[in-house]
């Protein structure tokens, strides 16, 4: 049973344009989201995250939103680059447990 | 700052043979550790954590197992490998917050 789903596999952007990232969970328990890019045969970088007490969470080029009533995350950037070109991660995780639960990733592609 | 670290950055082992993969972090005390295992094409799955030395929680019964003999050190190991036991091997940390944090990973190849 997948609790964090991620139903793109892929997306691709011009450069300069918005990218948005979409997740969804179906465990009421988390209660905390966090995104995480990775490039080939590289380990998963953070990047941005959310509680579950906030609605939108702000970095730089990069903004998470979080609905929780329709279990739903998603990541903007804006402007995207090519150097944004990896795969992102949709994790969540429950206080009590700690560890983090991952979506099957979504691979970004930003065209120059 | 912390670092981490994981060895080899290369496996092809056979069928049959064992396995040991090591993780290291440096820069902090008494971390929670993590291994996840990322099978070709799939998002990351937590096979072991531990929140001090010598306590692992298993989430996926399978062919692995993890010890943890010192504060900082995560071992993944395997007495008879798997065709099935492919993929790319991540060990992560994290101390206070929910964020983890991912070493450089180990590519295995059972064949």
């Amino acid at each position: 049973d997948q609790q964090v789903k991620q139903n793109s596999p892929s997306l691709s952007v011009q450069e300069g344009r918005i990218s948005i990232l979409n997740c969804d969970y179906t465990n009421s328990m988390f209660d905390y989201f966090l995104w995480y890019k990775k490039y080939p045969a590289e380990g998963p970088t953070f990047l941005i995250s959310i509680s579950s007490i906030k609605d939108k969470n702000e970095d730089g080029r990069f903004t998470v939103f979080l609905n929780k009533s329709a279990k739903h995350l998603s990541l903007h950037i804006v402007p995207s680059q090519p150097g944004d070109s990896a795969v992102y991660f949709c994790a969540a995780s429950d206080t009590g447990r700690r560890a983090l639960t991952f979506g099957s990733g979504t691979r970004l592609q930003v065209q120059p | 700052s912390q670092t981490i670290h994981q060895w080899p950055a290369t496996l092809v082992q056979p069928v049959g043979s064992p396995l040991s993969l090591e993780c290291t972090v440096e820069g902090t005390s008494n971390p929670n550790l993590y291994w996840y295992r990322q099978a070709a094409g799939r998002g990351l799955q937590l096979l072991f954590y531990s929140v001090g030395i010598g306590q692992i929680s298993s989430e996926v019964p399978q062919n692995l197992s993890a010890s943890r003999p010192q504060d900082r050190q995560f071992i993944l190991s395997s007495k008879k490998l798997l065709l099935s036991d492919s993929g790319f091997y991540l060990c992560a940390w994290s101390v206070l917050g929910h964020e983890q944090y991912f070493g450089p990973g180990t590519r295995l190849t059972v064949t």
